[in-house]
Order: structure tokens, then C-alpha cells, then sequence
């Protein structure tokens, strides 16, 4: 199975802040990289597919790079509705496959 | 818009059965695939499989062979995941999400989420 390793496990930031996630495969996965996100108690909502195209719905302050085995979520400005965990999946080899995800705190 | 609801939470004892159902709306159902996801208690994501809603084909993970079902009545546009043999450490809640055929199945919306509880 293709691990995915997310870093870093947990962050403190303040509103307007911005901030990195990074995410990196065993393996090349292409670019078949996906980022959700997911509140306490909630379902997790897609945010990213394709490493970099963003879902319907999702404020531009997301976006996403990366190819191969190496993959980065930015949000540019922290908004108080972002605090939450994201996880990164991919999609290129079966089993699908998720980090551990990174837990977004206020500072 | 699209809406996936599935069924309530379940108090099931080892070794019984329960069976989840995910209830699409707002799109054809059989364009799009369903995944299935569990989230044990207070862990991260794992992708059990997903069911090609338009030859319903499942395609299971590893770990979720054998006792793990996916089916689907598309008369009423819903997916089911049925579990037998419940342990301990099925519990978990269990989400259905809606995955695009034109990327491999990824998810893009999810249902509400069904927390299943086992536990003598």
C-alpha cells in the first residue's frame, strides 16, 4: 500500500495567517492527490482533487500543488471557519489511501 | 443540490449484523460512483471501497473483504454497506461519498455519516 505521510501532525495559527500542509506519498502517485477537510463531530468535505483543482464551492483562499510524491495545501488567509483537520488521500493505486491528517488550531 | 443522507446510528452486539444505506438526491445516481469510508473513534480515514453505481461492481480494500458488502437499489437511488459478524472493532462511523468517474473515483460530496456501535 502506498503511505502518505502528512506534515506537520498539528499547527497553532491566528486569523489571517498563512499556512502549509504538506503531504508526501511512498511513491509517485502522479497527481491523483485529493485534500478534504473535517470538523469535530462532522463530515469531512472535499476541498482539492487532482493536487490542485479545487471543488465546487471552495473559497480560493485554498489551492493545492504538487506532483509525484510531494504535495502541498496552502490557505492564504486564515479564516476563523478554517480551524479544523485535513487529511490528504490518493487516489492513483488501490487501496486509497489517507495521511494521518494535521490538526489546524488557534493560536 | 446534492444531497447524500444516510440511515441513523446502530447498537449492534458481536456478531450480529447491520446494514448502512446512503440516499442519494440531487444528481443521476448512476453517474457518479459511491465510495465507502470508516472512522474508527477519534482515528484519521480509511477508504473501505466503492461500488460503480452503473454495473454495480464493488471494489473492496483489502481489509474489508469477506464480511463487507456494498449493494445498491438504484430504483431508489441508494447505496447499502452491510457488515456481518460485528466485533468490537467495527465500531466506527461510516461514511458514503459520492465519487467522480471522470477521476477515478474521488470523493466530492459525503453523506452525514453513520455511527455503528458494537458492544455486548
Amino acid at each position: 500500500d502506498i503511505q502518505m505521510t502528512q506534515s506537520p501532525s498539528s499547527l497553532s495559527a491566528s486569523v489571517g495567517d498563512r499556512v502549509t500542509i504538506t503531504c508526501r506519498a511512498s511513491r509517485g502517485i502522479n497527481n491523483y492527490l485529493a485534500w478534504f477537510q473535517q470538523k469535530p463531530g462532522k463530515a469531512p468535505k472535499s476541498l482539492i482533487y487532482a493536487a490542485s483543482s479545487l471543488q465546487n464551492g471552495v473559497p480560493s483562499r485554498f489551492s493545492g500543488s504538487g506532483s509525484g510524491t510531494d504535495f502541498t495545501l496552502t490557505i492564504t488567509s486564515l479564516q476563523p471557519e478554517d480551524f479544523a483537520t485535513y487529511y490528504c488521500q490518493q487516489y492513483d493505486t488501490y487501496p486509497r489511501t489517507f495521511g494521518q491528517g494535521t490538526k489546524v488550531e488557534i493560536k | 443540490q446534492v444531497q447524500l443522507v444516510q440511515s441513523g446510528s446502530e447498537l449492534k452486539k458481536p456478531g450480529a449484523s447491520v446494514r448502512v444505506s446512503c440516499k442519494a438526491s440531487g444528481y443521476t445516481f448512476t453517474s457518479y460512483a459511491i465510495n465507502w469510508l470508516r472512522q474508527a473513534p477519534g482515528q484519521g480515514l480509511e477508504w473501505m471501497g466503492w461500488i460503480n453505481t452503473d454495473t454495480g461492481n464493488p471494489t473492496y480494500a483489502q481489509a474489508f473483504t469477506g464480511r463487507f458488502v456494498f449493494s445498491l437499489d438504484t430504483s431508489v437511488s441508494t447505496a447499502y454497506l452491510q457488515i456481518s459478524g460485528l466485533k468490537a472493532e467495527d465500531t466506527a462511523v461510516y461514511y458514503c461519498a459520492r465519487g467522480r468517474f471522470d477521476s477515478s473515483g474521488v470523493p466530492d460530496y459525503w453523506g452525514q455519516g453513520t455511527l455503528v456501535t458494537v458492544s455486548s
